[in-house]
């Protein structure tokens, strides 16, 4: 079955401490993107990459990294995370211009 | 800046009624625009792109317009179902970026 898969879906973590949510998928897709979906603020581009080893900032990289070293896996790493961070993460996927979503991934800060 | 706006109240139609949801944008000039569906907890749903040259397009009960001149796009489903029951995200794209929007929640009632 074609589709974008997120690790964790649910996180609880505290301030400062390091994590990491994979994202992956299975359809071949060049392009991969993270978006983070706040209340009343919509779904907001993190960072997106058009192809292996290429990535670019997205409207709210701040506080963010991206990797992109094989085409399936584009993981989300939040180096010191802070509470401004709790949010909804999707990650999605494309060949073309429409994108795949995954599942969703909530992260809480404390 | 960029300016995505939908309306942000719920819009509640009876089943067999046309549903017309507007984006508006400002400060922007996609190539192309795209509308999905979005249930509680889960990702978004690609459902039509129309570029910047089209008019108009249709799948099935749906049809959008895309109006570059008032800069606004309107989402129509026809003969609506209480399935049609979500919220609705317009989203415009530039090269790798795509913009979202609020989204509008649609309520299909007997």
């Amino acid at each position: 079955e074609a589709q974008v898969t997120q690790n964790p879906r649910y996180l609880i973590t505290v301030t400062g401490k390091k994590l990491t949510v994979t994202c992956s998928q299975n359809m071949n897709h060049e392009y991969m993107s993270w978006y983070r979906q706040d209340p009343g603020l919509g779904l907001r581009q993190i960072y997106y990459s058009m192809n292996v080893e290429v990535t670019d900032k997205g409207d709210v990289p701040e506080g963010y990294k991206v990797s992109r070293k094989e085409k399936r896996n584009f993981p989300l790493i939040l180096e010191s995370p802070s509470p401004n961070q709790t949010s909804l993460y999707f990650c999605a996927s494309s060949a073309g211009l429409a994108l795949f979503f995954g599942p969703g991934t909530r992260l809480t800060v404390l | 800046s960029q300016k995505i706006e939908q309306n942000s109240e719920a819009l509640n139609i009876q089943e067999g009624k046309t549903a017309t949801l507007t984006c508006n944008y400002t400060n922007y000039s996609p190539a192309y625009l795209q509308w999905y569906r979005q249930d509680p907890g889960r990702g978004p749903v690609f459902l039509l792109l129309i570029r910047e040259n089209e008019k108009e397009k249709r799948k099935e009960r749906l049809k959008v317009t895309f109006d570059t001149t008032l800069k606004q796009s309107l989402f129509h489903i026809t003969a609506s179902q209480s399935a049609d029951s979500a919220t609705y995200l317009c989203a415009l794209g530039s090269g790798g970026k795509l913009i979202f929007g609020t989204g509008t929640r649609l309520q299909v009632f007997p």
